[in-house]
């Protein structure tokens, strides 16, 4: 099993559509978890951090459940320019480690 | 503020011949940087972590001396790849985490990648 799933997609929807994005993580005790934003040959650009209550940022929600180790990404109105692969991303829960476990991604297209 | 550089963006080569590539924090310190490697349609899968002043730490099945990664200084670390071969042929990023950040905290900033092709 992977340490951290997501659905490839892609989720094709129009400009304006509510879309949201799952992630599984094997590890009960990672400690940190994020969403990475991965344009077409470029490089992973941070979205947003994912905390235990929570959190928004504009467009953008982000909700973790501990108990049954998933992750979501819930994107509102989206825009042509959200059109990219979004990857979740798990730290490392080995002892004094930081590194990162990256899903595949999901990748998202959204259309005029 | 954190930002990351590679160098090359990309580079093309024969196979056999050794490509190095730079990657710098250019506003900051980063005392542990992180090189991946991502193949078409895959995802980053960590190489090694490189912490500044002592040998790097390779993922189960990453060749170290084929892959040589010297990190000299708080904004350096460069990776070595030794006689390409045509399979070697990826995408490599690093990363960097801010010195003194905490670990637990975990945020890292990446470059811009370089995209090796080896013929």
């Amino acid at each position: 099993r992977k340490e951290v799933e997501q659905d490839p997609g892609p989720f094709n929807v129009p400009e304006g559509a509510t879309v949201a994005f799952n992630c599984t993580y094997s590890n009960s005790a990672s400690q940190s978890f994020f969403w990475y934003r991965q344009d077409c040959r470029k490089e992973p650009k941070l979205l947003m951090s994912v905390y235990s209550s929570g959190n928004e940022d504009g467009r953008f929600t982000a909700q973790l459940n501990r108990a049954s180790q998933y992750i979501s990404l819930l994107i509102r109105d989206s825009k042509l320019s959200d059109s990219a692969t979004y990857l979740c991303v798990v730290n490392s829960a080995a002892y004094n480690t930081d590194k990162l476990i990256f899903g595949t991604g999901t990748r998202l297209q959204v259309f005029p | 503020g954190a930002v990351v550089s590679q160098h090359p963006s990309w580079v093309i080569c024969k196979s056999g011949t050794s490509v190095k590539i730079e990657c710098r924090s250019l506003d900051f310190q980063a005392t542990t940087m992180f090189w991946y490697r991502q193949f078409p349609k895959q995802s980053l899968m960590l190489m090694a972590t490189s912490n500044e002043g002592s040998k790097a730490t390779y993922e189960q099945g990453v060749e170290k001396d084929k892959f040589l990664i010297n990190h000299a200084s708080l904004t350096l670390s460069t990776l070595t790849v030794t006689s390409a071969h045509p399979e070697d042929s990826s995408f490599y990023i690093c990363s960097a985490r801010v010195k003194g950040q905490r670990s637990s905290y975990n945020e890292q900033f990446f470059g811009p990648g370089t995209r090796l092709t080896v013929l």
